[in-house]
């Protein structure tokens, strides 16, 4: 069965001090690896799709990361708008193709 | 990015009652899912709406408690029946399109209260 594990559960930085968030995962075979932000009382906002270890991709102050183990989402000089939950999921390449999401990373940026 | 309209936004309904839950899309996509979001916690998927055909259940999740439509490539219906207070939760549809990669979007859920 396919996990993800989130780490930190919650985060919390000064505006501008830049960290990163964990996903780990475990999947028979990884069609895409997914980052998405949520604001409270939202759906998910996409953010990222990964495909294969060693790729990066880069918007605005996160940049995500892949390895065959775990992603991270790399924030840099957060500001307080960064401030939400951030999902990570992956999507299996076998039968159906189904997402297991994680249960989330807190960030909150204190000005 | 795809557009989604989900309705309602929100409701209070009463035990016993069944709700239908609308999720459009701007354009034609490949997949429809449709979620649940517990207070407090991540997504589970429900099921898989397929076009033209019955959806595809996740384990735990029956077509008799969640019927589910999907009469084209642009439209589907999630039905919550005989709720109970258990089944309050917000409800998500979501859509991949199939671009240079593999891209899904949400639409802004449906919040239930039963009571």
């Amino acid at each position: 069965e396919d996990q993800v594990t989130q780490s930190p559960e919650a985060l919390r930085l000064q505006e501008g001090e830049s960290s990163s968030l964990n996903c780990s995962y475990t999947v028979s075979g990884l069609r895409g690896l997914f980052w998405y932000r949520q604001d409270p009382g939202k759906g998910p906002e996409f953010l990222f799709t990964l495909y294969s270890a060693g790729e990066e991709k880069e918007k605005e102050r996160l940049k995500a990361t892949l390895t065959k183990k775990e992603s991270f989402l790399h924030i840099t000089a957060p500001k307080p708008e960064d401030s939400a939950t951030y999902l990570c999921a992956v999507q299996s390449s076998g039968g159906y193709q189904k997402v297991t999401f994680g249960t989330g990373t807190k960030l909150q940026v204190i000005p | 990015s795809a557009v989604i309209s989900q309705k309602p936004s929100r409701d209070i309904c009463q035990r016993g009652t069944s709700l239908t839950i609308q999720c459009q899309v701007d354009s034609q996509v490949t997949m429809m899912f449709w979620y649940r979001q517990q207070p407090g916690q991540s997504l589970t998927l429900i099921a898989t709406a397929n076009q033209g055909s019955e959806a595809t259940y996740e384990s735990g999740f029956v077509i008799d408690k969640f019927p589910i439509s999907r009469p084209n490539l642009t439209f589907s219906t999630l039905t919550v029946s005989n709720m109970s207070p258990e089944d309050s939760s917000i409800y998500l549809c979501s859509v991949e399109r199939l671009t240079l990669g593999t891209e899904a979007f949400f639409g802004q859920g449906t919040r239930l209260t039963v009571v």
